[in-house]
């Protein structure tokens, strides 16, 4: 139990496109999820909490038009990566909580390898 | 400033070694503290979570322990595995929020 899929696992796209990255819940309903982005050799940095059914709160620094996030459901959240630019190049990953248990329990996806070119 | 460090940076030990990683947090109010192992390319898997009144934790040849006194924790492996070759990261929470503080990790690497 306590699945969280991402998908695509991996994706190229070229700068000024946009691309989306999903982030669902496949056996519990999460309220919460969280995105988070971690360059190499470093650890995750949380960029936004998203709720569902309310607008994301974002992190100091994470710009809010450039990564459009839609909790529409409770087991699935988007993030959108709007005009991406090489520099947005990083690994993404997402992890939900569950509703049904402690706050305190989260549970990552697997991630997304964003590469810009 | 909530703030998370891991000891070493990396190790390398031999098959069949036993081995601890350390972990300092400043963290405050405490709520809980995980570790997490993180393959290359994949999302971290949780290993243990203790609370404040948890001060050791197994799960399978992992042991975590935790010194709320002293802010202090350890991930202690046994009888390492060529498939333990990862990073492991520990994870504090702060009572009331569901933010985590992320340490920078420490690098595994099991060699046969």
């Amino acid at each position: 139990g306590a699945v969280v899929s991402q998908h695509p696992s991996w994706v190229i796209c070229k700068s000024g496109t946009s691309v989306k990255i999903e982030c669902r819940s496949l056996d519990f309903q999460a309220t919460t999820m969280f995105w988070y982005r971690q360059f190499p050799k470093q650890s995750l940095m949380l960029m936004a909490t998203s709720n569902e059914g309310s607008k994301a709160t974002y992190e100091q620094g994470v710009e809010k038009d450039k990564f459009l996030i839609n909790h529409a459901s409770l087991t699935l959240s988007t993030l959108t990566v709007t005009s991406a630019h090489p520099e947005d190049s990083s690994f993404y990953i997402c992890s939900a909580r569950d509703m049904g248990l402690a706050a305190t329990e989260q549970y990552f996806g697997p991630g997304t390898r964003l590469t810009v070119t | 400033k909530n703030q998370v460090e891991q000891s070493p940076q990396s190790l390398i030990i031999l098959e069949g070694k036993n081995c601890t990683l350390q972990c300092n947090y400043t963290v405050s109010p405490f709520s809980n503290l995980r570790w997490y192992k993180q393959d290359t390319g994949r999302g971290p898997v949780s290993l243990t979570i203790m609370t404040f009144s948890e001060n050791t934790k197994s799960n399978g040849r992992y042991t975590a322990t935790l010194d709320a006194d002293t802010k202090q924790s350890s991930l202690h492996i046994t009888a390492s595995q060529l498939s333990d070759s990862a990073s492991y990261i520990c994870v504090v929470n702060d009572f009331g929020n569901e933010k985590l503080t992320f340490g920078t990790g420490t690098r595994l690497t099991i060699i046969p």
